[in-house]
């Protein structure tokens, strides 16, 4: 089946440094991605939808210029978190569905990153 | 806009027994999907069921089964002969059919399941 591939997954880094976490989709062709974070005990957040070739999608209250979305080919979407702060730690998880399957497919999810921001 | 409630932050069931999971939603739209997905400790988000609300019959993947009632927009999550490895952290999520382009799917604040020995 599908399977999306991310990377790290779980990474460190200081106040004010940026990360980049990587969204692959290994056996299908991914127009669209998605991109969620999730607090403790809490649900996943839509943040952003990746689509190729063009700007990402941000929902309400997600700043641009902080969480960097490139999704440069049809197998890989980027997530930059810039300027990083403590605030910023969260599990991020990417998503993506098979396109050839338009209808009738699911999401399927990367195991997700953990960022911590010392 | 789309919101879906599950009103059970924790359940526990007795291993080998059955145990139902509620959400409710709320759309406008008349053509959607609705889907259970689990996320164990490891945090990988695993689809347990899906159902397409064009269809009345409930849903069904081995020990899993939904109750979907369209006109109360409803879709519980029954388990069946619980195991250990059900354990896990349930979200119940809706996704509408066609947005246009993408479909963004909104996802409930999830139910914790314990599975006692």
């Amino acid at each position: 089946g599908a399977v999306v591939s991310q990377h790290p997954s779980w990474v460190i880094c200081k106040s004010g440094t940026s990360v980049k976490i990587e969204c692959r989709s290994l056996d299908f062709q991914a127009t669209t991605m998605f991109w969620y974070r999730q607090f403790p005990k809490q649900s996943l957040m839509l943040m952003a939808t990746s689509n190729e070739g063009s700007k990402a999608t941000y929902e309400q209250g997600v700043e641009k210029d902080k969480f960097l979305i490139n999704h440069a080919s049809l197998t890989l979407s980027t997530l930059t978190v810039t300027s990083a702060h403590p605030e910023d730690s969260s599990f991020y998880i990417c998503s993506a569905r098979d396109p050839a399957r338009f209808y009738n497919s699911p999401l399927h999810f990367g195991n997700g990153t953990r960022l911590t921001v010392t | 806009a789309q919101t879906v409630t599950q009103s059970q932050p924790e359940m526990s069931v007795q291993e080998a027994e059955t145990v139902t999971l509620s959400c409710t939603y709320d759309t406008s739209e008349s053509d959607y999907y609705l889907f259970w997905y689990k996320q164990p400790p490891s945090r990988q988000m695993i689809l347990v069921i899906r159902q397409e609300a064009y269809k009345q019959q409930n849903a069904t993947e081995n020990r899993f089964s939904v109750n979907f009632q369209k006109a109360a927009k409803s879709f519980s999550l029954k388990i069946s002969d619980s195991q250990l490895g059900d354990a896990a952290m349930y979200f119940c999520a809706y996704r509408r059919l066609n947005s246009g382009g993408y479909q963004k799917v909104t996802f409930g604040i999830g139910t914790k399941l314990q599975v006692i020995p």
